[in-house]
């Protein structure tokens, strides 16, 4: 059975850098597939913030992406996630999941708990 | 980037069917997937593709796809059922590696 882990700290400063990481068991990043980052700010909806293959291609969120780097680490079959200046904005609960899927079907199939990171002084 | 709108809330009587819809132009060139999300817990993969669901789903859920709408039929529909329903799909705008997700369709089971 696939599962993920999220960790990382629960509450970051405004304007300093979020870090959570994945981790994955239950499967080996490198055998494939993408694997995603997706947040949802209390009481709205889900936002996806970008994706990275085993290789360490990656996409971003548009609206993001001048702040955000995933990056994994295969030897510890994880991948993580850096959000710079962050703002009260960026507070949300963040979930790890891994993308399956060719065209035109694609789907987040295996999702982690989720960790609520809170941005305040 | 393209969007996704969905009904930001639907009713259903025990048993009865509900169907939650879902519009965006990414949905010509993609197929949905569809999440449910009950409160504090992280989304559930409940249909993907022309109309797939992931073992242990049961079968009371049902896709399809037309133009530029999907949707997600609830047969019979459950009190566990009472949830946020969320789509998705590629992004078809820019360099088609994007994703969206749906505003969101919260579900009451009456």
């Amino acid at each position: 059975q696939v599962q993920l882990q999220e960790s990382g700290p629960g509450l970051v400063k405004p304007s300093e850098t979020l870090s959570l990481t994945c981790a994955v068991s239950g499967y080996s990043i490198s055998s494939g597939y993408y694997w995603g980052w997706i947040r949802q700010p209390p009481g709205k909806g889900l936002e996806w913030i970008g994706s990275i293959y085993h290789s360490g291609s990656t996409y971003y969120n548009p609206s993001l992406k001048s702040r955000v780097t995933i990056s994994v680490d295969t030897s510890k079959n994880q991948f993580s996630l850096k959000l710079s200046s962050v703002t009260a904005a960026d507070t949300a609960v963040y979930y790890c999941a891994r993308r399956r899927g060719s065209d035109p079907i694609y789907y987040f199939d295996y999702w982690g708990q989720g960790t609520l990171v809170t941005v305040s002084s | 980037s393209s969007e996704l709108t969905q009904d930001p809330a639907v009713s259903v009587a025990l048993g009865q069917t509900v169907r939650i819809t879902c519009q965006g132009d990414s949905l010509r060139s993609y197929y949905a997937s569809w999440y449910q999300q009950k409160p504090g817990q992280a989304p559930v993969l409940v249909i993907y593709g022309k109309n797939n669901r992931p073992s242990g789903i049961p079968d009371r859920f049902s896709g399809s796809s037309s133009g530029n709408t999907a949707s997600l039929t609830i047969t019979g529909a459950q009190a566990e059922d009472e949830a946020d329903y969320y789509c998705n799909s590629r992004d078809s705008s820019g360099n088609h590696l994007n994703y969206v997700f749906g505003t969101g369709t919260k579900v009451t089971v009456l």
